[in-house]
């Protein structure tokens, strides 16, 4: 069981650019969450994803962030027009439909923007 | 909003006993973990403990529970220097998926 994977593990942008950070849950999960970890902060709650579905966006920035997580493939969050504030680790987590507890967390991908 | 306080560094010897101090404001918590980040590596799950529960045991690490002062910590016996990482305290309330993390205390174990 690989785990949770999500890439790239670092990523850098440009101004402007878009950023798109993947995520593959463990195997048997279909429930993926996406966290930002700010520097020398906690993480907080961005999104909650079940395939094709978004159950919960509240943590999400109105704008020029998305997320999806198709039917095939892994989960993608979106960052359109980056921005410096946008510079933090992103991590993704997963369960499974029956939930459990304690998510398994993915390394993160660690975005730079320039 | 909810709310979880850590102090941000602790320093201990190698073989002395860490004892990592966490506060939480949310009445409703439910289930109070404990997550360990290594130098550029995700969070791995360390333990968690039920809201009804005051204490937990496994292997070195004992978490301790007061409801009352809404405060969580988590010692490791035996210290050593690889457990030098950060240790993030986090909370979620029964039925709901958002955990609410705290800030992380970051332990450093000299030999």
């Amino acid at each position: 069981n690989a785990g949770v994977m999500q890439n790239p593990r670092h990523l850098v942008r440009r101004r402007g650019q878009e950023a798109r950070l993947r995520c593959s849950p463990m195997k048997g999960h279909s429930h993926v969450y996406w966290y930002r970890q700010l520097p020398e902060e906690g993480l907080k709650f961005m999104v909650y994803l079940q395939k094709e579905n978004i159950i919960d966006e509240s943590g999400m920035p109105k704008e020029r962030f998305s997320a999806e997580f198709p039917k095939e493939g892994p989960s993608i969050l979106r960052i359109q027009q980056v921005v410096r504030g946008d510079s933090a680790a992103y991590f993704c987590a997963s369960s499974p439909p029956e939930g459990g507890r304690g998510y398994t967390f993915g390394s993160g991908t660690r975005l730079t923007v320039v | 909003g909810e709310d979880v306080e850590q102090s941000l560094f602790l320093s201990v010897r190698e073989g002395d006993s860490s004892v990592i101090n966490c506060t939480y404001t949310d009445s409703s918590s439910t289930y109070l973990y404990w997550y360990k980040q290594e130098p550029g590596a995700g969070l791995q799950l360390l333990t968690y403990i039920f809201s009804n529960m005051d204490m937990k045991q496994d292997q070195r690490l004992t978490v301790l529970l007061n409801k009352k002062d809404k405060h969580l910590s988590l010692r490791i016996a035996d210290t050593q220097t690889g457990d030098s990482a950060i240790y993030f305290c986090a909370e979620s309330s029964s039925g709901t998926y958002k955990y609410i993390f705290g800030t992380g205390t970051r332990l450093k174990v000299l030999a």
